[in-house]
């Protein structure tokens, strides 16, 4: 039971580049959530899918894509990289039943470095 | 309105101290109040929940106090050690059906041996 995977870990990019993000949970989960971190910001999110086939922005959605493939694996994509999407992402799942209702579980992350 | 807003940004504290992390929110949507601990290099991790039905909810060293009418909840640590030391984040849900989450900015915890 691996939880949230993500890949790649770290990645530099140059501007105008694109790429796609990649995460995938085991634990069954319904919702799915991509988010960013940056220093002195907390985590802001990006997009989330709160099931199989529904995606919705978050509070920062501008220059990204998301697809929810199954109910395993939601990515992110960046169609023309911005050294403003310089940032740490994190993906993270959530169940809506059973003993762990409410918590989600984060990813290790993925440094993305545009120059 | 969807901010939650939290402080202090960074903490140093003795072994054996007390920790205090407080967070305010203006949204009264919100229905469910987390906290995540965040070592570096590491996705942040769920520490401690409370509903705000609750005032007060403890979990071994670690305490949430929730104060519904002044829209305020804080983090306590009891004897605080040095491998607590790391970044905390408060979070609020917001209801609804969307279930999404909107985060404090962070607190840099350093506890000194």
């Amino acid at each position: 039971n691996a939880g949230v995977t993500q890949t790649p870990k770290f990645q530099v990019l140059k501007t105008g580049q694109s790429m796609t993000l990649q995460c995938a949970q085991d634990m069954n989960h319904n919702s799915m959530y991509w988010y960013r971190q940056d220093p002195g910001m907390g985590l802001r999110l990006i997009y989330y899918s709160a099931s199989e086939g529904t995606t919705d922005k978050g509070e920062v959605p501008n220059g990204y894509n998301v697809s929810r493939l199954n109910k395993r694996e939601f990515s992110l994509r960046l169609e023309s990289a911005a050294p403003s999407q310089t940032s740490v992402y994190f993906c993270a799942s959530r169940d809506r039943v059973g003993r762990i209702y409410n918590e989600q579980f984060f990813g290790p992350g993925t440094r993305l470095t545009v120059l | 309105q969807q901010q939650v807003k939290q402080s202090p940004q960074s903490l140093i504290v003795q072994k054996g101290g007390i920790s205090i992390i407080n967070c305010a929110y203006e949204n009264t949507a919100f229905d469910y109040f987390p906290w995540y601990q965040q070592f570096p290099g590491k996705g942040p991790a769920l520490l401690i929940a409370i509903r705000p039905d609750v005032s007060e909810k403890k979990e071994g060293r670690f305490t949430i106090s929730f104060n519904k009418s002044a829209k305020q909840f804080s983090l306590h640590i009891m004897d605080s050690q040095p491998g607590d030391s790391a970044t905390y984040f408060c979070a609020a849900r917001i209801t609804s059906g969307t279930y999404k989450y909107i985060f404090g900015t962070g607190t840099r915890l350093k506890v000194l041996a």
